[in-house]
């Protein structure tokens, strides 16, 4: 059974770091693409960034609002996926997913339970 | 970047059908994704690449794209139904590679 569980949320004040973490089983993490999407309290769903398979390098994406502040990376050998979180702002409180894609499509088919980042002093 | 167009809110009755639209230029050309969330639960893919079903979604569930617009579509509506869904596809040329509808609610009357 394919299992994502994240970790590692909770409340930080504006400007400081956060490393977010995803513990996934039931299926070989290398051959597929991981991603982080969030969920702003009360709001829709906003894709954080991605990174490829081991066949494509673990290269990774990540969205504008974003880029420069947080860094993917993974550790197959520990089935895990890491989102490292620097510079936090208050727009950056949300529920913080961890995701399968199903064939390097886009199409999430396994989501964690989610963990959640909330920015404030 | 590009921009997913949904209705904020679709109701049906029980045993009806529901259409979820999803508008977008020229999405027919893009593959399009659906998503059912229901409170304090994450996302749970029903649709992917405009008609497909994962395994465990009900045949109830289908879709289509074409135009400017792509269409979720609920047959024989369940109270279980009632949830959030949001339509998604890839960008790959704006600040968002994957953007995401801003999800319609659906309610079971």
């Amino acid at each position: 059974e394919v299992q994502l569980v994240e970790s590692g949320g909770g409340l930080v004040q504006p400007g400081g770091s956060l490393r977010l973490s995803c513990a996934a089983s039931g299926f070989t993490v290398s051959d597929h693409y991981m991603d982080w999407v969030r969920q702003a309290p009360g709001k829709g769903l906003e894709w954080v960034g991605r990174s490829r398979n081991k066949a494509n390098r673990y290269t990774t994406e990540y969205a504008a609002s974003i880029k420069g502040r947080f860094t993917i990376s993974r550790d197959d050998s520990k089935s895990s996926l890491h989102l490292q979180m620097h510079g936090l702002k208050t727009e950056d409180t949300a529920v913080y997913y961890c995701t399968r894609e199903l064939a390097a499509g886009g199409d999430f088919d396994y989501w964690g339970q989610g963990t959640l980042v909330t920015v404030s002093s | 970047s590009y921009v997913l167009t949904q209705p904020p809110s679709v109701s049906v009755a029980p045993g009806k059908t529901a259409s979820i639209t999803c508008g977008g230029n020229n999405i027919g050309i893009k593959n399009v994704h659906w998503y059912q969330q229901k409170p304090g639960q994450a996302p749970v893919l029903v649709i992917h690449h405009d008609s497909d079903r994962p395994s465990g979604i009900p045949d109830r569930f289908s879709g289509s794209n074409s135009g400017n617009t792509a269409t979720l579509t609920i047959s024989r509506v369940e109270v279980g139904d009632e949830a959030d869904y949001y339509c998604q596809v890839w960008d790959g040329s704006g600040d968002h590679i994957f953007v995401f509808g801003a999800g319609t609610k659906v309610t079971v009357l």
